[in-house]
């Protein structure tokens, strides 16, 4: 079940910078995507989500972009703190929110 | 802030047995859900319940798997004849509607360790 992809494991980006995650996905059902933080040995938590009636959704320092037609959407960062630093996970859910797909995962290192 | 619990933090149990994982939902809450995430995979899905019945569940979820809601406040996983290949994190989750505003909660996982 490859239905949502992250391909990068790994980022490291510079405080300050801009820290952009990537993910991809097949279902051109799906209706909503979120993203979830998680640091070691605790949850995920959730981050921010994008209906796909939207393109872009900000909340402070954390914008998600969906391009519908690429089936593709990113986390953007700006700027980046050490404290971001945790894997990130895309989810993407089908309209009735009752089942979660949920990408691999990226590693997010923000150096001071 | 109120958060989703799981009890214990790490389960060791022998191969063949059974094991019951424990969580108590934020208490407003009305849909449940178990994730589980084997070392260095993907979290994956397994069930979702909402109203006293199985709403969704993965092809993961076979007839080793049953939930339970057995009081207002528990929500329990249980896995019989545990193998191997079970031993993962386990995730409760829930969310008070499957409205986008009202993201899933997160519980800090059980260590699922099956010898």
């Amino acid at each position: 079940d490859q239905q949502v992809k992250q391909n990068s494991p790994s980022l490291s980006v510079q405080e300050g910078r801009i820290s952009i995650l990537n993910c991809d996905y097949t279902n051109s059902m799906f209706d909503y995507f979120l993203w979830y933080k998680k640091y070691p040995a605790e949850g995920p938590t959730f981050l921010i989500s994008i209906s796909s009636i939207k393109d872009k959704n900000e909340d402070g320092r954390f914008t998600v972009f969906l391009n519908k037609s690429a089936k593709h959407l990113s986390l953007h960062i700006v700027p980046s703190q050490p404290g971001d630093s945790a894997v990130y996970f895309c989810a993407a859910s089908l309209y009735n929110f009752n089942k979660f797909y949920f990408g691999s995962g990226t590693k997010l290192n923000v150096k001071p | 802030e109120p958060e989703v619990t799981q009890t214990p933090s790490h389960q060791v149990t022998q191969m063949g047995q059974e094991v019951i994982l424990r969580c108590v939902p934020i208490s407003n809450h009305l849909y449940f859900y178990w994730y589980r995430q084997i070392l260095g995979q993907k979290v994956e899905f397994l069930v979702s319940f909402y109203n006293n019945e199985i709403s969704e569940k993965s092809e993961i979820f076979d007839d080793q798997f049953s939930v339970e809601r057995p009081d207002g406040s528990n929500f329990t996983l249980k896995i019989r004849s545990t193998k191997l290949e079970d031993s993962a994190m386990y995730f409760c989750a829930s969310s008070d509607g499957a409205l986008p505003n009202q993201p899933q909660h997160f519980g800090d996982g059980t260590r699922l360790s099956i010898l």
